[in-house]
């Protein structure tokens, strides 16, 4: 059973760029986490989704910043307009459902803005 | 409103001394409360977890927590360092939610294990 897969690993973006971010869940997990890491930082919860639903967006930025869980295929974290504070290492959780206070973490995505 | 405190962001060990990695938290909820280990450019593996029973919770890689409501505490202990426990450490809470449930994670404590 593969875990929590992310790609890209590591994403680079200029400054005004897009960057879209996907996870793919364990299988037979419908619920999905995105976390933020920036630098020296604790990681800080943004958004959680189940299929085609926002369950809790309470730690998205306001703007730029927007994320789906289609019925088919990955979960993607948008971030429009990158700007060099959106440099961080992005980790996306899954957890099956009925027991979903057990989150396994994907590698993240590194992101860099140059 | 839930919150998590580390003391320590960096811990220095000898190899099979004792590692003891504090964690306090806050919740109007019960809590249930979680320890993470981070090694270099991975993500998160879950160590352990105290949800509800036995306070004493045991984990993979030989690590333990105590849950103490009445200190607010979740510390991790490993009797003996291994150079391979170097590594970031974050303690992590939630909410008792039927459905789904955000973590909250401490700063995170950076091990570093000295031969």
């Amino acid at each position: 059973n593969a875990g929590v897969m992310q790609n890209p690993r590591h994403l680079v973006r200029r400054r005004g760029q897009e960057a879209r971010l996907r996870c793919s869940p364990m299988k037979g997990h419908s619920h999905v986490y995105w976390y933020r890491q920036l630098p020296e930082e604790g990681l800080k919860f943004m958004v959680y989704l189940q299929k085609e639903n926002i369950i809790d967006e309470s730690g998205m930025p306001k703007e730029r910043f927007s994320a789906e869980f289609p019925k088919e295929g990955p979960s993607i974290l948008r971030i429009q307009q990158v700007v060099r504070g959106d440099s961080a290492a992005y980790f996306c959780a899954s957890s099956p459902p009925g027991s979903s206070n057990i989150q396994y973490f994907g590698a993240g995505t590194r992101l860099s803005v140059l | 409103a839930q919150s998590v405190t580390q003391l320590g962001s960096h811990v220095s060990v000898s190899e099979g001394a004792l590692v003891l990695l504090r964690c306090n938290y806050s919740s109007s909820v019960p809590p249930y409360l979680f320890w993470y280990v981070q090694y270099p450019n991975q993500g998160l593996q879950l160590l352990l977890k105290y949800t509800t029973g036995a306070t004493l919770v045991k984990g993979i890689n030989g690590f333990e927590a105590e849950f103490k409501k009445s200190e607010t505490s979740f510390h991790l202990t490993k009797p003996s360092a291994h150079m391979s426990d170097a590594a970031e450490y974050f303690c992590a809470v939630s909410g008792l939610k039927a459905a789904g449930n955000k973590l909250t994670f401490g700063g995170g404590t950076r091990v570093l294990v000295k031969p």
